[in-house]
């Protein structure tokens, strides 16, 4: 079963808006991680949050996680045409190794 | 920084062929995993390795198999190809304990059309 999934699946704002996506996951995680992916391309690690974190910033990223609610957003400030990729959130489980990944939100920048 | 080199970057098979695909992690990374993405779908899980030895095993068909050899790269040999087959496979690799707090490092992907 799917550990992480996103929310909206897909996203369309206007260029230096907010961009706000949210990810669910169902067991207890060592750490959740958020990946960006262009078209066709590989995944890039944008931001790793442990779980006895409660929020981290990077750059434009801010990252929560509410581990009662067994949730997590990413949040993108000031967004920018480059930023047009998709999202994905993926969970880092105790005593496992391998990431699972969810659905992925589709973010799109209008300029 | 070396990055995790993947090859090739993209392949084309015929049904029923074999592929072969070759993953290269960072320096001192002693584990690899691989992924298998089809399009639009989110990336699953397939095999990994540490040290060499198997450590976990996701949903890999039967006609797939992988080792990691003595350099620590990794191939993923895919036999008795399928239409299903064709994606994007992308490795990763880690180090203990970097992969809890710095998260993987992806390659580039290889992606293989089976037509």
């Amino acid at each position: 079963s799917q550990q992480g999934e996103e929310d909206p699946q897909a996203l369309s704002i206007q260029e230096g808006e907010n961009a706000t996506m949210n990810c669910s996951y169902k067991t207890s995680i060592n750490n959740l991680q958020w990946y960006r992916q262009n078209s066709g391309r590989g995944l890039v690690h944008l931001i790793l949050i442990r779980s006895n974190e409660r929020e981290k910033h990077s750059g434009r990223l801010r990252v929560t996680l509410d581990t009662s609610k067994k949730s997590s957003s990413l949040l993108i400030t000031a967004s920018r045409a480059a930023d047009t990729a998709s999202y994905f959130c993926a969970a880092g489980i105790f005593g496992n190794e391998k990431l699972t990944f969810g659905t992925g939100t589709r973010l799109t920048i209008i300029p | 920084a070396a990055g995790v080199i993947q090859s090739p970057r993209h392949l084309i098979k015929e049904k029923r062929e074999t592929a072969t695909l070759k993953c290269y992690p960072i320096p001192r990374h002693d584990t690899v995993y691989w992924y298998q993405q089809g399009p639009g779908q989110d990336p699953q899980f397939l095999i990994s390795f540490y040290e060499k030895m198997q450590s976990d095993k996701g949903s890999i068909p039967d006609r797939f198999s992988a080792q990691q050899f003595s350099d620590y790269h990794s191939e993923l040999n895919m036999s008795s190809l399928e239409l299903g087959d064709s994606a994007l496979y992308f490795c990763a690799s880690s180090s203990l304990p970097g992969q809890t707090n710095y998260g993987y490092t992806f390659g580039s992907g290889t992606r293989l059309t089976v037509v």
